[in-house]
């Protein structure tokens, strides 16, 4: 079996300070963890992936992701935030033979 | 063009009645899906296939149907419409389940 969760409805930061959206997730095996975002009228765009390898993934926009293993988590950085970086922020885990879940979605808010 | 296209766009339909949403892909991808998505629920998976003659149910099939007519076509039919399936519909397409989706831009169904 597989979950995501991401504790958080809405982010608020300041434009220019450094953003967080949390998650965290279970799954039975290793996991496989995406970011998407979605813009206000739009599907949603691959941001960042981690299969194997290095815990700190780089992916659009300046995004970055940190996979832990220990605490389950895989939060979405950026260090500075931009006020068109303000959109819902989809968090994804699958285990091997599963289909993706997601989770419900953060909403970001940059503040100018 | 967008590489996977959903039609319609928006749609307002009476509770019984049958209706079918439309999806096409151009990026060449086996694997395709159909979500579901509510606020403060995220994305559900309806239906996914991997190829032309695979269709398997997602978390949330009661009450849909897909057909598969083509590796590039996925399409969704919603037999008798209720109120409650009111959402919007993604289309999704993956080369791999591990590597990330791409998205249409979804469909607004309401059923009145």
């Amino acid at each position: 079996a597989q979950s995501v969760a991401q504790p958080e409805d809405q982010v608020n930061v300041a434009e220019g300070n450094p953003l967080t959206v949390k998650c965290t997730y279970s799954v039975s095996g290793n996991p496989y963890l995406f970011w998407y975002v979605q813009y206000p009228n739009r599907g949603l765009q691959f941001l960042l992936k981690y299969i194997t390898g290095d815990n700190l993934v780089k992916g659009s926009y300046g995004f970055e992701a940190e996979f832990n293993k220990s605490q389950t988590s895989f939060h979405l950085k950026k260090p500075s935030a931009l006020v068109s970086d303000s959109a819902l922020y989809f968090c994804a885990v699958r285990d091997i033979g599963y289909i993706p879940t997601f989770g419900r979605g953060t909403s970001l808010i940059v503040h100018p | 063009d967008a590489d996977v296209t959903q039609t319609p766009r928006n749609r307002i339909t009476k509770t019984g009645k049958r209706i079918m949403l439309e999806c096409s892909q151009t990026k060449g991808h086996d694997r395709m899906y159909w979500y579901r998505q509510d606020p403060g629920l995220g994305l559900r998976l309806i239906y996914y296939s991997f190829d032309v003659k695979d269709i398997n149910k997602g978390e949330i099939s009661d009450g849909y149907s897909v057909s598969r007519q083509a590796q590039a076509k996925f399409s969704l039919s919603l037999e008798s419409a209720i109120p409650n399936q009111t959402a919007l519909y993604f289309c999704a397409t993956s080369e791999q389940t591990n590597y990330g989706y791409t998205f249409g831009s979804g469909t607004r169904l309401t059923v009145v």
